[in-house]
């Protein structure tokens, strides 16, 4: 069954950075792309960016482009987000999402919080 | 972007009562290109209704989506006590992608 499995909570401070992991499992990696989206705390969902797992072609958010870098891994089936000069209203649950002609599958879920 | 206008924001019912949740966009979403989720506290989003009207694996038939161009809905035929929890509506045929607020499903 397909699983994607994402990596531990951050805690951060203002300025610095932060890389979220998400592992695949249960179908062929390269097959589909991910979107990465986030959660701030008691509130709605916004899309940061697409990354396609075959060739590594990316679609950014305006809002974070220039702080942001999506890589895939397709030895490890692994897709990567980098957020970098955090804020405090970076603060969220940041999810991967399974996408081929949709989006179907997400992770658990990373919570990033970034406090001084 | 395209903005998603979820409504009403909350919908409190009794178990057995039909739900109702509308989808509203502000321009018109290329190809369908629209799905539903469920989320319940703490869990990631569970995908529910793909292409506006399709139900995906292993949902049950008492949800149903509908709808084409701006205007879209799910509806819960009949609630189940486990169908109490936040509806999302998410475009991906225009980036950036987009959500909608949500619809919380409450027991009255």
């Amino acid at each position: 069954q397909v699983q994607l499995v994402q990596s531990g909570a951050e805690v951060k401070k203002p300025g610095a950075s932060v890389k979220v992991s998400c592992k695949a499992s249960g179908y062929t990696f390269n097959t589909f792309g991910f979107s990465w989206v986030r959660q701030a705390p008691g509130q709605g969902f916004e899309w940061m960016g697409w990354i396609n797992a075959y060739n590594g072609k990316t679609n950014y958010a305006q809002k974070v482009q220039g702080r942001i870098t999506m890589t895939t891994d397709t030895s490890t089936s692994t897709a990567y987000l980098e957020l970098r000069s955090l804020r405090a209203d970076d603060t969220a649950v940041y999810y991967c999402v399974r996408e081929l002609e949709g989006p179907d599958y997400w992770g658990q879920g990373t919570l990033v919080t970034v406090s001084s | 972007e395209i903005v998603l206008t979820q409504s009403p924001g909350t919908l409190s019912l009794s178990p057995g009562e039909r739900a109702t949740l509308s989808c509203r966009a502000s321009q018109s979403i290329i190809s369908n290109f629209l799905v539903w989720y469920q989320q319940k506290p703490g869990q990631a989003p569970r995908l529910l209704i793909y292409g506006a009207s399709s139900r995906a694996t292993g949902i049950p038939d008492r949800f149903s989506g509908s709808g084409s161009g701006t205007d879209f809905t799910l509806t819960i035929s009949r609630l189940e006590p486990e169908d109490f929890a936040l509806y999302y509506c998410h475009q991906f045929g225009t980036s950036p992608q987009t959500f909608g607020q949500g619809t919380r499903v409450e027991i009255k």
